[in-house]
């Protein structure tokens, strides 16, 4: 019954240190997405899940972003050797199948990530 | 690549007042676009979506119009109230999946 969940809500680090982002879609739903928002910016795609593959990518900013998603449910997002521009609000989203147009998308409650 | 383009980026208007927010898409290829209101430190949540196929969709105070061959579409909110104060980001969706949100409108409706 619960919506998107994640975790941490908030995340400090160091430069150069690892994190880890963690993400609890709505149980049943197949697509998930990880989207960055920095501030007073809009929602910028990272990568998409259908099930526990990612056939879409090409929005991770470097090879420094990389993403999982296991059992069709939990998804972490992995930023390694963090920079200060990967300061932001990092959101993710459900939804409940991804084979035709118009499926809402239900996000969770970001995790600010600041980068000192 | 493919971007969406909103406007404008802040938006102040007196309550009762209308309101209207406008996107353009490049992709030819969307074929659903939906509006999202963002509260101040809250999630995005869908408040009206239109599938390329309609030219126009109302939900009571909010109305959202396509116009496909212009690649434009709009937001329309009657009657603000100060609780419509968010901020309003638009998306195209092509595919299943791809979407491409605008930067976002900071509406203030002042009481």
């Amino acid at each position: 019954g619960a919506g998107v969940s994640q975790s941490p809500s908030n995340k400090v680090t160091e430069k150069g240190k690892d994190v880890e982002l963690r993400c609890d879609p709505i149980s049943g739903h197949t697509a998930l997405y990880w989207y960055r928002q920095s501030l007073g910016q809009g929602l910028e795609f990272l990568i998409y899940f259908q099930g526990n593959s990612a056939p879409d990518k090409s929005g991770l900013p470097s090879d420094r972003f990389s993403a999982e998603r296991t059992g069709g449910s939990v998804s972490t997002l992995t930023i390694q050797r963090t920079q200060q521009e990967d300061s932001a609000v990092y959101l993710c989203a459900s939804s409940l199948v991804s084979g035709e147009p118009g499926v809402e998308q239900f996000f969770g409650p970001g995790t600010r990530l600041t980068v000192l | 690549g493919e971007n969406v383009e909103q406007h404008p980026s802040t938006l102040s208007v007196q309550e009762g007042d209308s309101a209207v927010i406008k996107c353009t898409y490049s992709d030819s290829a969307s074929n659903y676009f939906p509006w999202y209101k963002q509260e101040l430190g809250k999630r995005p949540q869908l408040i009206i979506d239109i599938r390329s196929n309609v030219g126009e969709k109302k939900d009571q105070r909010i109305a959202v119009t396509l116009n496909k061959t212009a690649k434009h579409f709009s937001l329309h909110i009657t009657e603000t109230q100060p609780e419509d104060s968010a901020v309003y980001f638009c998306a195209a969706v092509s595919g299943t999946y791809k979407y491409i949100f605008g930067t976002g409108t900071r509406l203030k409706v002042l009481a």
